[in-house]
């Protein structure tokens, strides 16, 4: 089945231990990318990658890391989360990132709630 | 001036009515539209995507184009209360950009 995953789903942790969700698509997409999304303010793009190696900032990229060692995976990486990175985060996939059609269609994964104390 | 602008609502239509659903967005050079429904603490799963002037049916759904305006929307006919959902407006310019959502009821 072609999916996007992610783990954990849920996470409850404190100020600054260091955490990693992770991503994962099966689909062979090249582009991937991180949003959250927080009550009023819809989706923000965190970061985005065009390919293995090549990543962007997006819109709120404060905060977060990423690498796109593999085709396949594209974890996010909060050195040390802050109460302000409490959201619920969505990776997403698509074939291309530049592509016009049916190739330029996003596929989100579950969610991760994270909640930082 | 946001990518993407939507009313957030919450828009309430009766069972049967149809919904209407609008977008603009600022960039001329978009080139690809789409709506994404969002059920509560779910992901956004795609219902309608569109890339030329005019209209796109699928079912219940029409999505409407008009570059010229920058103005995108969705229509629901015979709206259910299964359709009761956020909807979000998604262009793609350089990167893709997403409104804020319009909250969908729709009363039994």
């Amino acid at each position: 089945e072609a999916q996007v995953t992610q783990n954990p789903r849920y996470l409850i942790t404190v100020t600054g231990k260091k955490l990693t969700v992770t991503c994962s698509q099966n689909m062979n997409h090249e582009y991937m990318s991180w949003y959250r999304q927080d009550p009023g303010l819809g989706l923000r793009q965190i970061y985005y990658s065009m390919n293995v190696e090549v990543t962007d900032k997006g819109d709120v990229p404060e905060g977060y890391k990423v690498s796109r060692k593999e085709k396949r995976n594209f974890p996010l990486i909060l050195e040390s989360p802050s109460p302000n990175q409490t959201s619920l985060y969505f990776c997403a996939s698509s074939t291309s990132g530049t592509a016009v059609g049916k190739e330029d269609t996003q596929y989100f994964g579950p969610g991760t709630r994270l909640t930082v104390l | 001036q946001k990518e993407v602008e939507q009313n957030s609502g919450p828009l309430s239509v009766p069972e049967g009515a149809i919904a209407s659903l609008n977008c603009t967005y600022s960039d001329r050079v978009s080139q690809s539209f789409f709506w994404y429904r969002q059920y509560s603490g779910k992901s956004p799963e795609l219902i309608m995507s569109i890339y030329s002037n005019g209209d796109k049916e699928d079912g219940r759904f029409t999505a409407q184009l008009n570059k010229a305006s920058q103005y995108v929307s969705l229509l629901i006919r015979d709206s259910q209360p299964s359709d009761s959902a956020t909807y979000l407006c998604a262009v793609r310019t350089n990167n893709l950009f997403f409104g804020t959502g319009t909250r969908l009821t729709v009363i039994p």
